[in-house]
């Protein structure tokens, strides 16, 4: 089965400084998605950014990118100039047509945004 | 346009009773999906609805049952609740079927506690 694994539980970062939330998966698949969640204490979820795995051109939207290296099978999240309401849990989602087509979420990483 | 929307927000229930939780996507979206998020497990995929068929399951027992109507909307029921049903129940709608990358829209969720 997919995993995907978050190994930083919990990071911290000055506001607008940059910080780097890590994100691996296990797949034996070539043509899949992966998307980062935001879910602030609101518990709304929102989707922060996503990337086909056929693109070799890492995703961007606005302060957010990634880092994706399939090969490695690795896929950070980079927030530039990092704001208070960036402060959220982010989930890491890996999700294949082929496999089921289940959508499957890291742990999460608890970002607090220092003032 | 409005976003989605679940109901209840909250509820209480016992063990052995079943419970029905509603959604309702953003007006236009035809798939909506469920997914179980707790402490323990964090977020799990349930299924996905696309024009009133279940398109994708997760590996949740046969007590976790949806359907989908003619509208869209959507209602998840879970027979015999456990313990282990108490989550936060999100739900998520889009354009097209989640699983082609199409871009999720999550709810509030809803908070079920069994005791």
């Amino acid at each position: 089965a997919q995993t995907v694994t978050q190994s930083q539980p919990e990071m911290s970062v000055q506001e607008a400084e940059t910080v780097t939330l890590s994100c691996t998966y296990d797949t034996s698949e070539s043509d899949y998605y992966l998307f980062w969640y935001k879910q602030p204490p609101s518990r709304q979820m929102i989707l922060v950014i996503r990337q086909e795995a056929y693109k070799q051109q890492n995703a961007t939207e606005n302060r957010f990118s990634v880092n994706f290296q399939k090969a490695a099978k690795s896929f950070s999240l980079k927030i530039s100039d990092s704001q208070l309401g960036d402060a959220a849990m982010y989930f890491c989602a890996y999700r294949s047509w082929n496999t089921g087509n289940q959508f499957y979420f890291g742990t999460g990483t608890s970002l607090t945004v220092i003032p | 346009k409005a976003g989605v929307t679940q109901t209840p927000r909250y509820l209480i229930k016992t063990r052995g009773q079943q419970v029905t939780l509603s959604c309702s996507p953003i007006s236009g979206h035809r798939s909506v999906s469920w997914y179980q998020q707790t402490p323990g497990q964090g977020l799990q995929f349930l299924f996905e609805y696309f024009s009133e068929t279940q398109r994708n399951k997760g590996n949740f027992p046969g007590r976790f049952s949806g359907r989908q109507f003619s509208n869209s909307r959507s209602e998840m029921n879970v027979s015999t609740l456990e313990l282990g049903d108490s989550a936060l129940y999100l739900c998520a709608s889009s354009e097209g079927l989640a699983g082609r990358g199409e871009t999720q829209y999550f709810g509030p969720g809803t908070r079920l506690l069994v005791l």
